[in-house]
């Protein structure tokens, strides 16, 4: 069946660090993969998406790119900040509305 | 973007009462809500997916005598957590389906403690 791996955190990292969080998907078809973010006290609430192989979603500066041949959905930022701690889940859909979400890593970054 | 409510956001009881979550859209209608469980450092679980005015549809290996979910408006889902024990403590989320970009909107979350 369909599944997400993402990396376990937590993961910190010092204010203007280069982020990347791993996410490795399997699944039939052609899903879509998405990026949630999850800050504290709130939903999650998307973060990007990409629909189909080698599209690039961004947002916020974070960038993760739909890679079919190794079938991954890294994201990266460039530079974080303080305010971009939160807990990060990678999930795909496919055909229904049907999410699958990975495990959820949490990002602290510190001053 | 749109918002999704749940309340309570947090609930503690007793062992064998029931307990019930709500889930609204406070500013879209949706025919289609999803009910989620989340365990420690795991993935969120879909339990099931709520229709407006019909019957939920579960997922595998989940009771739907347990677990019971009532979508009677288009803006309000709830899940019942009948005769409550210990191992159903847990974080439980519901998301909405806006139905015409095909986004899902998440709620806060709530979480049971059953003690």
């Amino acid at each position: 069946g369909n599944s997400v791996t993402q990396m376990e955190g937590p993961v910190t990292l010092s204010e203007e660090a280069f982020l990347t969080i791993n996410c490795t998907y399997t699944a039939t078809g052609y899903p879509s993969l998405f990026w949630y973010v999850q800050y504290p006290g709130e939903g999650l609430q998307l973060l990007l998406k990409a629909t189909k192989a080698d599209d690039k979603g961004s947002n916020k500066g974070f960038e993760a790119t739909y890679r079919k041949e190794t079938t991954s959905f890294h994201l990266e930022k460039g530079s974080v900040q303080v305010s971009d701690s939160a807990v990060y889940f990678c999930a795909l859909a496919s055909g229904t509305y049907k999410y699958i979400f990975g495990t959820g890593t949490r990002l602290k970054v510190l001053a | 973007g749109a918002v999704v409510s749940q309340h309570p956001s947090w609930v503690i009881c007793k062992s064998g009462t029931s307990v019930k979550i709500e889930c609204r859209s406070l500013d879209f209608q949706a025919t289609t809500m999803f009910w989620y469980r989340q365990f420690p450092k795991q993935s969120l679980m879909l339990m099931a997916t709520s229709n407006e005015g019909s019957k939920a549809t579960y997922e595998q290996g989940v009771e739907k005598d347990k677990f019971l979910i009532n979508h009677a408006s288009l803006t309000l889902s709830t899940l019942t957590v009948t005769s409550a024990h210990p191992e159903d403590s847990s974080f439980y989320i519901c998301s909405a389906l806006l139905s015409n970009t095909g986004e899902l909107f998440f709620g806060e979350g709530s979480r049971l403690t059953v003690l």
